[in-house]
């Protein structure tokens, strides 16, 4: 069975800065999609990012880009430039041939200003 | 503008009743799931739909029980074989291929959600 695992339960970033939030995941199967998600204190959850594993291209919107380690398993979510509405808790998830997705323990993040 | 609605937003259930939440979509996709959020915890799948008058078990299916009438609605009833149904829960839904097939790289969409506690 596929898991997901973020180890940082918290962290703190000072508005303007960049943040990076850590996921490694564990898998057999060689296709995949991994998926961060962001959840605010209104607890909707949006999807901030999408990376392929068959792509060796690194995803990127705008402020926030992955860093997508496919033989080390790590799944790591950039933000540059932090602003204040970038607080909340966020989500890696792993998408594979079932296609049921499997997320992570989440991570607090919180934007100083 | 097309969504998901989840209804209501805060839920009460006394024991030994049944309750149902409902979970409304109209971004015309065939795949629905229920999710259970736990403090602490990322999400957990309990059921999923890939196509209507068809669903299976997820993770934690046991005490909960759904079904799929209808493309647009995947009501989730929480049974009081469910001993701690206290938790946030989230309806979500997703393209598939047409026959029923998940894509794995479609992204869900997700409702805002029902909390819902123990009288």
């Amino acid at each position: 069975a596929q898991t997901v695992t973020q180890s940082q339960p918290e962290m703190s970033v000072q508005e303007a800065e960049t943040v990076t939030l850590s996921c490694t995941y564990d898998t057999s199967e060689s296709d995949y999609y991994l998926f961060w998600y962001k959840q605010p204190p209104s607890r909707q959850m949006i999807l901030v990012i999408r990376q392929e594993a068959y792509k060796q291209q690194n995803a990127t919107e705008n402020r926030f880009s992955v860093n997508f380690q496919k033989a080390a398993k790590s799944f790591s979510l950039k933000i540059s430039d932090s602003q204040l509405g970038d607080a909340a808790m966020y989500f890696c998830a792993y998408t594979g041939a079932n296609s049921k997705l499997t997320f992570g323990k989440g991570i607090t993040l919180s934007v100083r200003p | 503008d097309g969504g998901i609605t989840q209804s209501p937003k805060y839920l009460f259930r006394k024991e030994g009743q049944n309750v149902t939440l409902s979970c409304e979509q109209n971004l015309n996709h065939d795949a629905m799931y229920w999710y259970r959020q736990d403090p602490g915890q990322g999400l957990r799948l309990i059921y999923y739909s890939q196509i209507v008058n068809d669903f299976q078990k997820g993770d934690i299916a046991e005490g909960y029980s759904v079904s799929r009438e209808k493309k647009e609605s995947f009501p989730l009833t929480v049974t009081s074989a469910q001993k701690n149904p206290t938790a946030f829960y989230l309806c979500a839904s997703s393209l598939t291929s047409g026959t029923g097939v998940l894509y794995s790289n479609q992204p869900q969409h997700f409702g805002d959600g029902t909390r819902l506690s123990i009288l």
